[in-house]
């Protein structure tokens, strides 16, 4: 089964430290993408990084990095020098080419950051 | 605008009532896709379009849900004889990307569905 899991319902910062948000994904597919996204209070979905299956380097994006284990179907979120605007829910998400063309979604990490 | 458009933003529908959700994408984009969010949770897929043909549809919970895209730009989403687990926010996304990796999705604001 194709699938997502974030297993930290919610995570706690201090301003200024670095954080890592879980995602381990499953598929079959020997060709995907991952992503993750930002949606704070307000509602909107905002990209932040992604990685191609076969990409050998981990993206990066600013403070945003993502720690891609393909070994492990890990694909977890480093953001470096939190701030307080990083508090929102962030999703982790794949795209999909079998039997059709889909991202699918996580079920979310809320990050809160403490000043 | 430049962003992924979507209404109503709100709308409230008595139970057994029919209601039709709007999405504009961006200029160009080729997928267009609708996901379902609960509260607290995370977008579910509904269903996805490449120009107007209907390529996935296996995320639509009943067939009281349908959905088109008829020009290849702007979409509707359906759903008739509202029940109250409907309730939830509809997202619409786009991307300028098609077949084998979608690329980064742009969102609209989301129209929240509250069924009483």
């Amino acid at each position: 089964a194709q699938k997502i899991t974030q297993t930290q319902p919610g995570m706690f910062v201090q301003e200024k430290e670095a954080v890592t948000l879980d995602c381990t994904y499953d598929t079959s597919d020997q060709s995907y993408g991952l992503f993750w996204y930002k949606q704070p209070s307000s509602g909107e979905m905002i990209f932040l990084i992604y990685q191609g299956s076969y990409d050998e380097q981990n993206a990066t994006e600013g403070r945003y990095s993502l720690n891609f284990q393909k070994a492990r179907k890990s694909a977890n979120l480093v953001i470096s020098a939190s701030q307080l605007g990083d508090s929102a829910m962030y999703f982790c998400a794949m795209s999909l080419n079998t039997g059709g063309f889909k991202t699918i979604f996580g079920a979310g990490t809320r990050l809160f950051v403490k000043a | 605008g430049a962003g992924v458009s979507q209404s109503p933003r709100y709308k409230v529908a008595k139970r057994g009532q029919d209601v039709a959700l709007r999405c504009d994408p961006i200029s160009g984009h080729v997928s267009l896709f609708w996901y379902q969010q609960a509260l607290g949770q995370g977008p579910e897929f509904l269903t996805y379009f490449q120009n107007e043909a209907q390529l996935d549809k296996s995320g639509l919970p009943s067939d009281r849900f349908f959905a088109e895209r008829p020009e290849g730009s702007v979409s509707t989403l359906k759903i008739q004889r509202t029940q109250q687990e409907d309730s939830a926010v509809y997202l619409c996304a786009s991307s300028f990307v098609s077949g084998r990796d979608t690329g980064e999705l742009f969102f609209g604001e989301g129209s929240r569905l509250t069924v009483l």
